[in-house]
């Protein structure tokens, strides 16, 4: 069974760059068929997507965030990342890292979540 | 504010079917499919229902989803005490281009 697990400072100082890393505990990162994603969920709230990386490497961004965020990948070690800039309290969330099926002409839902990890944007 | 609309609430007695509200536009729900996720408290959110109405591996068949139009639905038949979680309703949004949660479904087993 395939698994995910984010990694990263806890705790993040307002302006910075907040950086997490998910690891995929199988070879699924490397076969096709899958989209990986970054999800985030402010205390007490909803979800929010924040953005994907397809097996081709092409990114796609949540508009609202897409100026200050970026995904890439380390096919080599199975994971892939996501840097958030110039973040502010309003970025305190737990952050999910999920597993997608890419289908071709559409992607399905997230069929497999890390337990997730609580950043916190304070001085 | 959430794109997709869900009530905040929902409640019953064990035994009894429950249904939970998504309610979208023609961007998302529309045109594409609605996904369902349940989340117990400090936990992960777990993929309940794909594509409008499937359920993956070990989902019992309490669970089912419907879609009609620009809204879905969550049904949940012969209610148990370990229900009671949060449920989000999600979807593909062509405008956007990103995916969209509802605000979620706070459902309490009285």
């Amino acid at each position: 069974q395939v698994q995910l697990q984010e990694s990263g400072p806890g705790l993040v100082k307002p302006s910075q760059t907040l950086s997490l890393t998910c690891t995929v505990s199988s070879g699924s990162f490397n076969s096709g068929g899958y989209y990986w994603n970054w999800i985030r969920q402010h205390p007490g709230k909803g979800l929010e997507w924040i953005g994907c990386i397809y097996y081709s490497g092409t990114t796609s961004y949540n508009p609202s965030l897409k100026s200050r965020v970026s995904i890439s990948e380390d096919t080599s070690k199975n994971q892939f990342s996501l840097n958030l800039s110039s973040v502010t309290a309003s970025d305190t969330a737990v952050y999910y890292c999920t597993r997608g099926h890419d289908n071709g002409d559409y992607v399905d839902g997230f069929d497999i979540w890390g337990q997730g990890t609580m950043v916190t944007v304070s001085s | 504010q959430s794109v997709l609309t869900q009530p905040p609430s929902a409640s019953g007695t064990p035994g009894q079917r429950v249904t939970i509200s998504c309610s979208g536009s023609s961007s998302n729900i529309g045109r594409n499919y609605v996904y369902w996720y349940e989340q117990f408290p400090g936990t992960a959110p777990k993929l309940l229902i794909n594509t409008n109405n499937q359920r993956p591996s070990g989902v019992p068949d309490r669970f089912s989803g419907s879609k009609s139009g620009t809204s879905a639905s969550l049904a949940i038949s012969g209610l148990r005490s370990e229900d009671e979680a949060d449920y989000f309703c999600a979807a593909w949004d062509d405008s956007l281009s990103a995916w969209v949660f509802g605000g979620g479904t706070k459902l309490t087993v009285l």
